[in-house]
């Protein structure tokens, strides 16, 4: 059973480059999540999606996309990569309660 | 958004120590949930309160469920090396906020053997 799986587990970016960020759950939860983590802030949310085909924004989602096709998979999308897109970014699975995270995408621009 | 405010921001302690962390909230939430990160992890859940009052442990940690509903603590007792780590509160709102998380900065905990 490997929860929550995150996709890559470092990467930098060039300033104005596109990435996506995989996220892939195999425990059917229906709620998943992504969240940006800069040192000493905490975690903030930037989308999350309450089931395939339903995506919602969080409170950071400038810069972002997400699709959510089926339930294992919620891709985030950076389509124009900036400096201030520098963070760790975890993935989060929910059945509606306590989160699984993933172990996290460390992405630096440069 | 809302915003959870969790002290202190760090610790410094030796070991077999009792450690003691806390998270308040302008607001009122249905859950509370203590999380704890380590170096190059996802952060893990430690333990969850879903009413006012609840008193909950887990091996060395006990958490609370403030009556207000506005606050939670966490405590640790007798630490050891490996307890060193990011810990976190979270909050939930319930209602139409659909299960989302509100995290608060974290407490890093430092642990000298």
């Amino acid at each position: 059973n490997a929860g929550v799986t995150q996709t890559p587990k470092f990467r930098i970016l060039k300033i104005g480059q596109s990435m996506t960020l995989q996220c892939t759950q195999d425990m059917n939860h229906n709620y998943m999540y992504w969240y940006r983590q800069d040192p000493g802030m905490g975690l903030k949310l930037i989308y999350y999606s309450v089931g395939a085909g339903i995506t919602d924004k969080g409170e950071v989602p400038n810069g972002y996309n997400v699709s959510r096709s089926t339930t294992e998979d919620f891709p985030l999308r950076l389509e124009l990569a900036a400096p201030s897109q520098t963070s760790v970014y975890f993935c989060a699975s929910s059945p509606l309660g306590g989160y699984t995270f993933g172990s996290g995408t460390r992405l630096t621009v440069v | 958004g809302q915003q959870l405010n969790q002290s202190p921001q760090s610790m410094f302690i030796q070991e077999g120590e009792d450690v003691s962390m806390n998270c308040t909230s302008s607001s009122i939430f249905n859950t509370w949930l203590w999380y704890k990160q380590d170096p190059g992890e996802g952060p893990v859940l430690l333990i969850a309160l879903y009413k006012a009052g609840e008193l909950t442990s887990n091996g060395r940690l006990t958490a609370q469920f403030g009556i207000t509903r506005k606050d939670s603590f966490l405590n640790i007792s007798a630490s050891i090396p490996s307890d060193v780590g990011i810990y976190f509160c979270a909050g939930q709102l319930g209602g139409s906020t659909l299960g989302r998380l509100y995290f608060g900065r974290g407490t890093q905990l430092t642990v000298w053997p």
